[in-house]
């Protein structure tokens, strides 16, 4: 079946540095790919996607690429804010219809000023 | 527009209880997934539910239960307690439940159990 393979963290950044968190994942054919963001005290929210092979996702400076030669969508921010220290998952979809997302086991970040 | 509701946002239970967890989903969407994240699994799922029919289920005991009204608004229910269950649960909702949707999660019901 589906499953994800997340870097585990901590991760600790002095603010402005560069960011990657590396995701690697195993499916059934070329499923979406999605980053979710948990910021402390709240739920998931979805970060980035992205539908196909070779396809970039980007959203409030952070970007990952499909990458179906190696099975990769890393994460990558080039210059980390105090704000987005948070908890990182990659995803992917079920391999049949429905909506029960396999995650990462997801990477803290903490970004200090 | 309002996101996804969940209530009550804190419970408190003991062994032995039975817990009942609401969600409302965003207006429109009529797929609502359930997920119990804790320290040490991370997100596992737990079932969903399309159309007041649960589509998929995960690897939990049936003691976890749930049902979906047909305004799409889902309840999950636990029954006899285990101080394991202690977790943050989460709902999620879509509008029509495709894989490739993404989902929007509500903020949880952390139930911390005595």
């Amino acid at each position: 079946g589906n499953s994800v393979t997340q870097m585990e963290g901590p991760v600790t950044l002095s603010e402005e540095a560069f960011l990657t968190i590396n995701c690697t994942y195993t499916a059934t054919g070329y499923p979406s790919l999605f980053w979710y963001v948990q910021y402390p005290g709240e739920g998931l929210q979805l970060l980035l996607k992205a539908t196909k092979a070779d396809d970039k996702g980007s959203n409030k400076g952070f970007e990952a690429t499909y990458r179906k030669e190696t099975t990769s969508f890393h994460l990558e921010k080039g210059s980390v804010q105090v704000s987005d220290s948070a908890v990182y998952f990659c995803a992917l979809p079920p391999e049949a219809a429905g909506n029960k997302l396999t995650f990462g086991g997801g990477t803290r970040v903490l970004v200090k000023p | 527009k309002a996101g996804v509701t969940q209530t009550p946002r804190y419970l408190i239970k003991t062994r032995g209880q039975q817990v009942t967890l609401s969600c409302s989903p965003i207006s429109g969407h009529r797929s609502v997934s359930w997920y119990q994240q804790t320290p040490g699994q991370g997100l596992q799922f737990l079932f969903e539910y399309f159309s007041e029919t649960q589509r998929n289920k995960g690897n939990f005991p049936g003691r976890f239960s749930g049902r979906q009204f047909s305004n799409s608004r889902s309840e999950m229910n636990v029954s006899t307690l285990e101080l394991g269950d202690s977790a943050l649960y989460l709902c999620a909702s879509s509008r029509t439940g495709n894989s490739n949707q993404p989902q929007h999660f509500g903020d949880g019901t952390r139930l911390s159990i005595l």
